[in-house]
C-alpha cells in the first residue's frame, strides 16, 4: 500500500534561508507524488507534482522537488524563504487505484524576519 | 476556469439541524471528492464520486449524506451531527478517478463547520 512520511512536523527558517521539507514515500508501483500547500483557513493548493519526465520538478512560488528513487524521497526545497511561505505543507501520494490521495501528516513552515 | 467553489464558507449548526454543503466545478472533471480536515491534521477522505456515481464511502456515518446531481455539482447533506464533526470540509475534483501523473486533485477553499 502507498504511504508517505513527512519528517519534521515543524520547520523554522529565517527569511532568505534555504527551505527543506522532507518527504519519503512507500509504493510498490511507480508513485504519483504531489506537494500541496495550505495557508491558514484556506483549501489546499498544488505546488508541484512528479510526472516521471524529470527527477527535478519545478513548481509555483519558486519551490522545487527532487525525486530520488534510490532513497524513496521527494523532498521540497526553496533557495530563499519569504515571509509569505509560512503555511502548512503536505506531501501526498495517489493510491494504486487513483481514487484517493494519501497525505503525510504535514509540516508547518514558519519564517522569521 | 480552474476553480472549485464551495458554499457556505462558514456554517454553525445545532445537533438537530439539517444543512447542506455545496461544491461546484466547471473544469469538466468527472471525479469529485469530500474530505474532512481537523485542525493541524491532514485531510481525510470521506467520499468519492466517479462519473456521478458514488464509488467510495470511507465508512462515514449516515448523518453525512453525499449527493451528486450532475457532473459539476456535489452536495453534502448534514443531519443530526455531533460536536466532534466540527471541522473544515474540503471538496476536490480531478479529471477522473484513475492513477495518472496528470490526475491531480483541485481543492476548494472549504467550509468551516461548527456543531454546537
Amino acid at each position: 500500500a502507498q504511504s508517505v512520511t513527512q519528517l519534521g512536523s515543524h520547520v523554522s527558517v529565517s527569511e532568505g534561508a534555504l527551505v527543506l521539507l522532507r518527504c519519503n514515500y512507500s509504493s510498490s508501483v511507480p508513485p504519483y507524488l504531489f506537494w500541496y500547500v495550505q495557508y491558514p483557513n484556506q483549501g489546499l493548493q498544488l505546488l508541484l507534482k512528479y510526472t516521471s519526465a524529470a527527477t527535478l520538478v519545478k513548481g509555483i512560488n519558486g519551490f522545487e522537488a527532487e525525486f530520488k528513487k534510490s532513497e524513496t524521497s521527494f523532498h521540497l526545497t526553496k533557495p530563499s524563504a519569504h515571509m509569505s511561505d509560512a503555511a502548512e505543507y503536505f506531501c501526498a501520494v495517489s493510491n494504486q487505484a487513483g481514487t484517493a490521495l494519501i497525505f503525510g501528516k504535514g509540516t508547518t513552515l514558519s519564517v522569521s524576519s | 476556469d480552474t476553480e472549485v467553489t464551495q458554499t457556505p464558507k462558514h456554517l454553525v449548526m445545532g445537533m438537530t439541524n439539517k444543512k447542506s454543503l455545496k461544491c461546484e466545478q466547471h473544469m469538466g472533471h468527472r471525479a469529485m471528492y469530500w474530505y474532512k480536515q481537523k485542525a493541524k491534521k491532514p485531510p481525510e477522505l470521506m467520499f468519492v464520486y466517479s462519473y456521478e456515481k458514488l464509488s467510495i464511502n470511507e465508512s462515514v456515518p449516515s448523518r453525512f449524506s453525499p449527493e451528486c446531481p450532475n457532473s459539476s455539482l456535489l452536495n453534502l447533506h448534514l443531519h443530526a451531527l455531533q460536536p466532534e464533526d466540527s471541522a473544515l470540509y474540503l471538496c476536490a475534483s480531478s479529471q477522473d478517478a484513475t492513477p495518472s501523473y496528470d490526475n491531480e486533485q483541485f481543492f476548494g477553499p472549504g467550509t468551516r463547520l461548527t456543531v454546537l
